[in-house]
């Protein structure tokens, strides 16, 4: 069974400052995606990126970069600089590839609150 | 391009009611799914469609129905509403190897 663990429930830091939120993941699949998705106040959920597994390179996209580390089962999400706007819940997702790769499983969120 | 859309937003159902959460996406994505959101457990799936016609259980599928008759449409159907179904729903399509996209969500509470 796969299973996605987000143990930070909730971070808070100042503004500018960077805040890396952890994701570790378990699979029986040697082929799998993995996913970050934000979920602002207002509710609805934002794709922030998807990975597949045979793609380890690390991802950088303005203030966001996400470490991919197949050896720890991790995909770590960092944020730079941070923004009052970061605010959100984000979680992680993982899906298995093949048939049925669109279903997927969620961590539990990490509540984010940037401090102005 | 509407994208995904859920209607009602928000519903106030009484225990043993039944109502059904509307959901459409006019991507035309084969594949479309229901989940729910609780607090501290994160989106679990209820029922995902990989085409019209063609339907399956997700993590937590007991006390809801799902058809799929068109590529558009994708309703959720609760039987007999419980309290333990007030929730948050979102309905997704797409996926595969390309991103998912969710709707805005309804927010069902059951008294």
């Amino acid at each position: 069974a796969q299973k996605v663990t987000q143990a930070q429930t909730e971070i808070s830091v100042v503004e500018k400052e960077d805040v890396t939120l952890d994701c570790v993941y378990e699979t029986r699949d040697t082929t799998y995606y993995l996913f970050w998705y934000k979920q602002p106040p207002s509710g609805e959920l934002v794709f922030l990126i998807r990975r597949n597994s045979f793609d380890e390179q690390n991802e950088i996209s303005g203030r966001y970069s996400w470490n991919f580390q197949k050896s720890t089962s991790s995909f770590n999400f960092t944020i730079t600089a941070s923004q009052v706007v970061d605010s959100a819940v984000y979680f992680c997702a993982l899906s298995e590839a093949g048939f049925g790769n669109e279903k997927l499983t969620f961590g539990t969120g990490t509540r984010l609150t940037i401090i102005p | 391009n509407a994208g995904v859309t859920q209607t009602p937003k928000f519903q106030v159902l009484k225990t043993g009611q039944s109502m059904t959460l509307q959901c459409a996406q006019d991507m035309n994505h084969e594949y479309m799914s229901w989940y729910r959101q609780d607090p501290g457990m994160g989106l679990r799936l209820i029922h995902y469609s990989v085409g019209a016609g063609i339907t399956d259980q997700g993590e937590v599928p007991n006390g809801y129905n799902v058809s799929r008759s068109t590529t558009e449409d994708f309703p959720l159907r609760l039987l007999s509403a419980a309290p333990s179904q007030t929730s948050v729903y979102f309905c997704a399509s797409g996926g595969g190897i390309n991103e998912q996209f969710f709707g805005p969500g309804t927010r069902l509470t059951v008294l």
